[in-house]
């Protein structure tokens, strides 16, 4: 499977200020990547997809002004949560996917904090 | 809609007595059924993926096979080691390449 790195692994931000989280895959070429967020005790929740060189698809629900989400190059997709408020506090964890493939390898997820 | 549920929420074993997870789904025709594992505060690491009923993958003390309405993950003689929460998800035929997650069965095994 892919080897998929997260940056950071935890961050703490005062509401009001923007964070930026970082997706690597380290081998693989991610055509496709996927953004979830997870809250304690509840299963993952899809926010995006987005392709290498497209706009991210947002689920229903999610706010694309609010998480900014950039797949510039097959090994690298970044989110970044503008105007972070206390309820966005969460595990954010991304996956990556190739073409044609099924199966999605997951990185270690970062969890947010906004205080 | 699809639709992902878990069973048991929780299971507890004692090491070495065999259980069995289940995972019932509702989609619009299965393109594959996934089995991951995630530890506490880590991302899921892959398990397996199923494509059609009657398939069956083993992988050390873990053993999944699908049916057209659900998928188990038959754990036989667990370890410590095992514990960790158990997710199941699907992904649609529909050309949607998104996951869609149970909301997992965790379990510990006591030594």
């Amino acid at each position: 499977g892919a080897v998929v790195s997260q940056h950071p692994s935890w961050v703490i931000c005062k509401s009001g200020t923007s964070v930026k989280i970082e997706c690597r895959s380290l081998d693989f070429q991610a055509t496709t990547m996927f953004w979830y967020r997870q809250f304690p005790k509840q299963s993952l929740m899809l926010m995006a997809t987005s392709n290498e060189g497209s706009k991210a698809t947002y689920e229903q629900g999610v706010e694309k002004d609010k998480f900014l989400i950039n797949h510039a190059s097959l090994t690298l997709s970044t989110l970044t949560v503008t105007s972070a408020h206390p309820e966005d506090s969460s595990f954010y964890i991304c996956s990556v996917s190739s073409s044609g493939a099924y199966e999605q390898y997951f990185g270690p997820g970062t969890r947010l904090t906004v205080t | 809609e699809d639709q992902v549920t878990q069973s048991p929420e929780a299971l507890r074993l004692q090491e070495g007595e065999s259980s069995s997870l289940n995972c019932s789904y509702t989609v619009s025709g299965l393109r594959g059924l996934f089995w991951y594992r995630q530890d506490p505060g880590k991302g899921p690491e892959f398990l397996f993926t199923l494509y059609s009923a009657g398939e069956e993958k083993e992988k050390e003390r873990l053993k999944a096979t699908l049916t057209k309405k659900e998928s188990f993950l038959h754990i036989t003689a667990p370890k410590p080691e095992d514990s960790a929460t158990y997710l199941c998800a699907v992904q649609a035929g529909t050309g949607r390449r998104a996951l869609t997650f149970g909301s997992g069965t965790r379990l510990q095994v006591q030594p």
